[in-house]
Protein backbone atom coordinates (compact mmCIF):
# COMPACT_ATOMS: atom_id res chain seq x y z
CA UNK A 1 0.00 0.00 0.00
CA UNK A 2 1.26 3.50 -1.18
CA UNK A 3 1.98 5.67 2.02
CA UNK A 4 0.52 8.62 0.56
CA UNK A 5 -2.55 7.77 -2.25
CA UNK A 6 -4.61 10.00 -4.47
CA UNK A 7 -7.67 9.99 -6.43
CA UNK A 8 -8.83 10.14 -8.59
CA UNK A 9 -5.72 9.08 -11.20
CA UNK A 10 -6.71 11.14 -13.98
CA UNK A 11 -9.74 13.47 -14.31
CA UNK A 12 -11.17 15.30 -17.49
CA UNK A 13 -13.63 18.38 -16.78
CA UNK A 14 -15.41 20.90 -18.53
CA UNK A 15 -14.40 24.74 -18.15
CA UNK A 16 -16.28 26.25 -15.14
CA UNK A 17 -16.75 22.98 -13.54
CA UNK A 18 -16.08 21.86 -9.49
CA UNK A 19 -13.02 20.02 -9.54
CA UNK A 20 -12.19 17.76 -6.28
CA UNK A 21 -8.79 15.49 -6.05
CA UNK A 22 -8.27 14.15 -2.80
CA UNK A 23 -4.90 12.61 -1.21
CA UNK A 24 -5.08 10.42 1.66
CA UNK A 25 -1.69 9.03 3.79
CA UNK A 26 -1.11 6.16 6.32
CA UNK A 27 1.96 7.62 7.84
CA UNK A 28 2.30 10.58 10.61
CA UNK A 29 2.45 13.58 8.27
CA UNK A 30 2.21 16.60 9.97
CA UNK A 31 2.43 18.91 6.98
CA UNK A 32 0.85 18.64 3.77
CA UNK A 33 2.04 20.13 0.61
CA UNK A 34 -0.03 20.57 -2.93
CA UNK A 35 1.30 21.10 -5.65
CA UNK A 36 1.04 21.48 -8.98
CA UNK A 37 3.42 20.50 -12.03
CA UNK A 38 2.66 21.70 -16.14
CA UNK A 39 4.25 19.91 -19.07
CA UNK A 40 8.21 20.74 -18.86
CA UNK A 41 8.61 19.89 -15.17
CA UNK A 42 8.69 22.72 -13.35
CA UNK A 43 6.73 22.17 -9.80
CA UNK A 44 4.91 25.19 -8.04
CA UNK A 45 3.67 25.09 -4.45
CA UNK A 46 0.36 25.30 -4.30
CA UNK A 47 -0.25 25.04 -0.19
CA UNK A 48 1.54 23.69 2.53
CA UNK A 49 -0.71 22.72 5.25
CA UNK A 50 -0.79 21.49 9.03
CA UNK A 51 -4.45 22.08 9.31
CA UNK A 52 -7.83 23.11 8.60
CA UNK A 53 -8.69 24.93 5.44
CA UNK A 54 -6.62 27.59 3.34
CA UNK A 55 -7.54 29.44 0.08
CA UNK A 56 -5.84 31.15 -3.01
CA UNK A 57 -7.95 32.36 -5.51
CA UNK A 58 -10.38 29.86 -6.99
CA UNK A 59 -8.43 26.91 -5.09
CA UNK A 60 -8.97 25.76 -1.57
CA UNK A 61 -7.20 23.20 0.29
CA UNK A 62 -8.32 21.35 3.30
CA UNK A 63 -6.58 18.89 5.76
CA UNK A 64 -7.85 16.20 8.22
CA UNK A 65 -5.50 15.55 10.24
CA UNK A 66 -7.44 12.84 12.33
CA UNK A 67 -8.61 10.98 9.16
CA UNK A 68 -5.14 11.44 7.56
CA UNK A 69 -7.37 12.87 4.35
CA UNK A 70 -6.59 16.04 2.31
CA UNK A 71 -8.41 17.69 -0.52
CA UNK A 72 -8.04 20.16 -3.47
CA UNK A 73 -10.60 21.78 -4.69
CA UNK A 74 -10.67 24.14 -8.02
CA UNK A 75 -14.26 26.62 -8.81
CA UNK A 76 -14.81 27.50 -12.05
CA UNK A 77 -12.12 25.45 -13.84
CA UNK A 78 -10.34 26.70 -16.76
CA UNK A 79 -7.88 25.02 -19.40
CA UNK A 80 -4.98 26.71 -17.99
CA UNK A 81 -5.99 24.48 -14.76
CA UNK A 82 -4.46 21.81 -16.93
CA UNK A 83 -1.35 20.00 -15.03
CA UNK A 84 -0.65 17.15 -12.82
CA UNK A 85 -1.53 17.96 -9.13
CA UNK A 86 0.65 16.34 -6.37
CA UNK A 87 0.13 16.05 -2.44
CA UNK A 88 3.46 15.51 -0.97
CA UNK A 89 4.04 14.95 3.14
CA UNK A 90 6.59 14.81 5.93
CA UNK A 91 6.59 15.50 9.46
CA UNK A 92 7.86 19.21 8.71
CA UNK A 93 7.66 20.90 5.97
CA UNK A 94 11.07 19.97 5.20
CA UNK A 95 10.93 16.79 6.44
CA UNK A 96 11.55 13.62 4.08
CA UNK A 97 9.08 14.56 1.96
CA UNK A 98 6.86 11.20 0.53
CA UNK A 99 4.90 12.37 -2.29
CA UNK A 100 1.41 11.00 -3.79
CA UNK A 101 1.69 9.40 -7.30
CA UNK A 102 -0.13 12.58 -8.87
CA UNK A 103 -3.54 12.88 -10.73
CA UNK A 104 -3.28 14.55 -14.40
CA UNK A 105 -6.64 17.05 -15.05
CA UNK A 106 -7.32 18.10 -18.22
CA UNK A 107 -9.49 20.94 -18.35
CA UNK A 108 -11.60 21.08 -21.72
CA UNK A 109 -12.97 24.16 -23.08
CA UNK B 1 12.94 38.37 -5.68
CA UNK B 2 14.85 35.84 -8.02
CA UNK B 3 13.41 32.16 -7.71
CA UNK B 4 15.42 28.97 -7.39
CA UNK B 5 17.77 28.29 -9.90
CA UNK B 6 19.05 25.02 -11.47
CA UNK B 7 21.64 24.17 -13.53
CA UNK B 8 22.34 23.00 -16.18
CA UNK B 9 19.26 21.97 -17.49
CA UNK B 10 19.71 19.58 -19.59
CA UNK B 11 22.55 17.00 -19.18
CA UNK B 12 23.97 13.69 -21.11
CA UNK B 13 26.03 11.51 -19.35
CA UNK B 14 27.20 8.15 -20.34
CA UNK B 15 27.48 5.03 -17.85
CA UNK B 16 29.69 4.86 -15.25
CA UNK B 17 30.30 9.10 -15.60
CA UNK B 18 29.98 11.35 -12.73
CA UNK B 19 27.38 14.43 -12.45
CA UNK B 20 27.45 17.89 -10.65
CA UNK B 21 23.89 19.21 -10.09
CA UNK B 22 23.75 23.22 -8.52
CA UNK B 23 20.76 24.99 -7.46
CA UNK B 24 20.61 28.34 -6.08
CA UNK B 25 18.42 29.00 -3.62
CA UNK B 26 15.90 32.01 -2.91
CA UNK B 27 17.68 34.82 -1.31
CA UNK B 28 17.52 34.15 2.58
CA UNK B 29 16.54 30.42 1.92
CA UNK B 30 18.94 28.42 4.02
CA UNK B 31 17.05 25.01 3.44
CA UNK B 32 17.92 23.19 0.18
CA UNK B 33 15.84 19.87 -0.66
CA UNK B 34 16.35 17.71 -3.83
CA UNK B 35 14.31 15.30 -5.67
CA UNK B 36 14.62 12.96 -7.94
CA UNK B 37 11.37 12.42 -10.36
CA UNK B 38 11.35 8.91 -12.72
CA UNK B 39 8.45 8.10 -14.52
CA UNK B 40 8.50 4.91 -13.20
CA UNK B 41 8.43 5.59 -9.41
CA UNK B 42 7.57 9.30 -9.62
CA UNK B 43 8.68 12.25 -7.37
CA UNK B 44 11.38 10.62 -4.26
CA UNK B 45 13.12 12.54 -1.77
CA UNK B 46 16.66 12.73 -2.10
CA UNK B 47 18.19 14.88 0.73
CA UNK B 48 17.62 18.13 2.63
CA UNK B 49 20.56 20.58 3.51
CA UNK B 50 20.04 23.70 5.88
CA UNK B 51 22.83 25.76 7.24
CA UNK B 52 25.90 23.59 5.20
CA UNK B 53 24.67 20.30 7.60
CA UNK B 54 22.26 17.66 5.93
CA UNK B 55 19.58 17.40 7.92
CA UNK B 56 17.54 14.62 6.76
CA UNK B 57 17.96 12.03 3.74
CA UNK B 58 16.08 9.53 1.44
CA UNK B 59 16.28 6.03 0.77
CA UNK B 60 19.04 6.50 -1.96
CA UNK B 61 22.31 4.53 -2.57
CA UNK B 62 25.79 6.30 -1.47
CA UNK B 63 26.79 7.26 -5.12
CA UNK B 64 24.21 10.04 -4.83
CA UNK B 65 25.78 12.77 -2.23
CA UNK B 66 25.30 16.58 -2.09
CA UNK B 67 26.53 19.58 -0.05
CA UNK B 68 25.39 23.24 0.45
CA UNK B 69 28.01 26.14 0.92
CA UNK B 70 27.90 29.20 3.14
CA UNK B 71 26.00 30.95 0.92
CA UNK B 72 23.04 28.28 1.00
CA UNK B 73 23.97 27.18 -2.61
CA UNK B 74 23.76 23.43 -3.05
CA UNK B 75 25.48 20.56 -5.52
CA UNK B 76 24.29 17.60 -5.45
CA UNK B 77 26.62 14.76 -6.96
CA UNK B 78 25.94 11.55 -8.69
CA UNK B 79 28.37 9.16 -8.88
CA UNK B 80 29.13 5.99 -11.52
CA UNK B 81 26.40 6.81 -13.08
CA UNK B 82 23.68 4.11 -13.84
CA UNK B 83 21.11 3.82 -17.17
CA UNK B 84 18.26 4.31 -14.22
CA UNK B 85 19.80 7.32 -12.67
CA UNK B 86 18.14 9.36 -16.03
CA UNK B 87 16.16 11.77 -14.75
CA UNK B 88 14.31 15.02 -13.89
CA UNK B 89 16.37 16.15 -10.89
CA UNK B 90 14.38 19.15 -8.79
CA UNK B 91 15.90 21.27 -6.32
CA UNK B 92 13.44 23.64 -3.64
CA UNK B 93 14.14 25.85 -1.04
CA UNK B 94 12.60 27.05 1.92
CA UNK B 95 13.27 28.89 5.09
CA UNK B 96 13.42 25.52 6.72
CA UNK B 97 11.58 26.42 9.06
CA UNK B 98 9.00 24.20 10.17
CA UNK B 99 5.39 25.15 8.57
CA UNK B 100 7.60 26.98 5.58
CA UNK B 101 6.40 26.13 1.79
CA UNK B 102 8.26 24.77 -1.08
CA UNK B 103 9.75 26.56 -3.78
CA UNK B 104 11.21 25.03 -7.00
CA UNK B 105 13.17 25.13 -9.63
CA UNK B 106 13.00 24.18 -13.08
CA UNK B 107 14.68 20.87 -12.50
CA UNK B 108 17.48 19.57 -14.14
CA UNK B 109 16.76 16.75 -17.33
CA UNK B 110 19.37 14.00 -17.01
CA UNK B 111 19.89 11.50 -19.24
CA UNK B 112 22.26 8.59 -19.29
CA UNK B 113 23.64 6.41 -22.13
Amino acid sequence: KNEVEQSPQNLTAQEGEFITINCSYSVGISALHWLQQHPGGGIVSLFMLSSGKKKHGRLIATINIQEKHSSLHITASHPRDSAVYICAGGKTSYDKVIFGPGTSLSVIP
Amino acid sequence: KAGVTQTPRYLIKTRGQQVTLSCSPISGHRSVSWYQQTPGQGLQFLFEYFSETQRNKGNFPGRFSGRQFSNSRSEMNVSTLELGDSALYLCASSTGTVNSPLHFGNGTRLTVT
